[in-house]
């Protein structure tokens, strides 16, 4: 198995602009999260999917941030606009039962 | 709600020697999953070890066991002749068992290694 996929790994934006950073889980789990790593706030959850439906997004920063998960291989976080207090680390995580794996992460840059 | 505490923001060890990273938890839960992730500075997050609440036994992977104290709601981590790739950020994670599939991360500890 690839493990999960996240893309781009890197991406450099200009202040208001559109992002969305892409993730493909492992086949075969039924969990899907987003964290958010920076030196300031450590890692941080901003939402998880079960079964392709969001049961929390309470740690969505606010309402420029947005999740889908239209099926149960993909799912998308958009910043829109982006600011340079999101310039950060964002990990896509996968889960079945109990253990949870880690993509390898989006370095956002927002400049 | 829960939290997970982690009060060694930086450790360091000698190579070939031991040291213990400390993780500290509050939850009302009897059963739950407690886990420790290294974190190298590539930054992928790799599953160190993980210990089931209803099981006594503290677990062990080669180099690497824990001390499981669930009375004191305490979950350190011991690594046993410590190796330079063992050089890593170690967050310590709680999960309930029911309710809710969130993880629950602590602040992690910075492992270094010295040669």
């Amino acid at each position: 198995d690839a493990g999960v996929i996240q893309s781009p790994r890197h991406e450099v934006t200009e202040m208001g602009q559109e992002v969305t950073l892409r993730c493909k889980p492992i086949s075969g789990h039924n969990s899907l999260f987003w964290y958010r790593q920076t030196m300031m706030r450590g890692l941080e959850l901003l939402i998880y999917f079960n079964n392709n439906v969001p049961i929390d997004d309470s740690g969505m920063p606010e309402d420029r941030f947005s999740a889908k998960m239209p099926n149960a291989s993909f799912s998308t976080l958009k910043i829109q606009p982006s600011e340079p207090r999101d310039s950060a680390v964002y990990f896509c995580a996968s889960s079945f039962f109990w253990e949870q794996f880690f993509g390898p992460g989006t370095r956002l840059t927002v400049l | 709600a829960q939290t997970v505490t982690q009060s060694q923001p930086e450790m360091s060890v000698q190579e070939a020697e031991t040291v213990t990273l400390s993780c500290t938890y509050d939850t009302s839960e009897s059963d739950y999953y407690l886990f420790w992730y290294k974190q190298p500075p590539s930054r992928q997050m790799i599953l160190v070890i993980r210990q089931e609440a209803y099981k006594q036994q503290n677990a062990t992977e080669n180099r690497f066991s824990v001390n499981f104290q669930k009375a004191a709601k305490s979950f350190s981590l011991k690594i046993s002749d410590s190796q330079l790739g063992d050089a890593a950020m170690y967050f310590c994670a709680y999960r309930a068992t029911s309710g809710t599939y969130k993880y629950i991360f602590g602040t992690g500890t910075r492992l270094k290694v010295l040669a």
